[in-house]
């Protein structure tokens, strides 16, 4: 069964610091990887995806890795700004090609 | 390009209840997926269409159906409602739902169930 984890659940950083999320999968057979970010009550919006043949993905502030050795991805935040703030969700996309989400990582910049 | 819409964004209905979502996919989209949000379970996949065809289920009970139609449009039916049915409806969208593409989600339906 895959299983994408996120770690930690929630992440409180003063503005204007560069941040890392973390986001682990089980299974190495994964086709890609994608980074969304959710506002209270909204939809998901895409930020990066990642197919399993590349390593890394780039979005003006954004960055995102994926290592499928160590079944790892991050997203890379620079000069983090207020609205930033939400709360972001990785998936896998693995054989049955569903995505398999993780709980997410609330983050909140502190102005 | 618009994007990924979903109707009616809110929704009140009463155990017993049975409950039609749409969702209008991204223009030249074929696959649209739907997910269930709530905060015990996270985000869970229930279905994938393409074609008019189901290709994809996830593990929720029969009283969980979908379909498309021929412009790609989905709809989502839940039947005899649950308390534990009350969550945020996701659809997404993306060009032929394979392992390389993005997908693209709507703003969601927010079902309560009373």
């Amino acid at each position: 069964k895959q299983e994408v984890t996120q770690i930690p659940a929630a992440l409180s950083v003063p503005e204007g610091e560069n941040l890392v999320l973390n986001c682990s999968f089980t299974d190495s057979a994964i086709y890609n990887l994608q980074w969304f970010r959710q506002d209270p009550g909204k939809g998901l919006t895409s930020l990066l995806l990642i197919q399993s043949s590349q390593r890394e993905q780039t979005s003006g502030r954004l960055n995102a890795s994926l290592d499928k050795s160590s079944g790892r991805s991050t997203l890379y935040i620079a000069a983090s700004q207020p609205g930033d703030s939400a709360t972001y969700l990785c998936a896998g996309q693995f054989g049955n090609e569903k995505l398999t989400f993780g709980t997410g990582t609330r983050l909140t910049i502190i102005p | 390009k618009a994007g990924v819409t979903q109707t009616p964004r809110y929704l009140i209905k009463t155990r017993g209840q049975q409950v039609t979502l749409s969702c209008s996919p991204i223009s030249g989209h074929r696959s649209v997926s739907w997910y269930q949000q709530t905060p015990g379970q996270g985000l869970q996949f229930l279905f994938e269409y393409f074609s008019e065809t189901q290709r994809n289920k996830g593990n929720f009970p029969g009283r969980f159906s979908g379909r498309q139609f021929s412009n790609s449009r989905s709809e989502m039916n839940v039947s005899t409602l649950e308390l534990g049915d009350s969550a945020l409806y996701l659809c997404a969208s993306s060009l032929v739902g394979g392992r390389k593409f993005e997908q693209y989600f709507g703003p969601g339906t927010r079902l309560t169930v009373t």
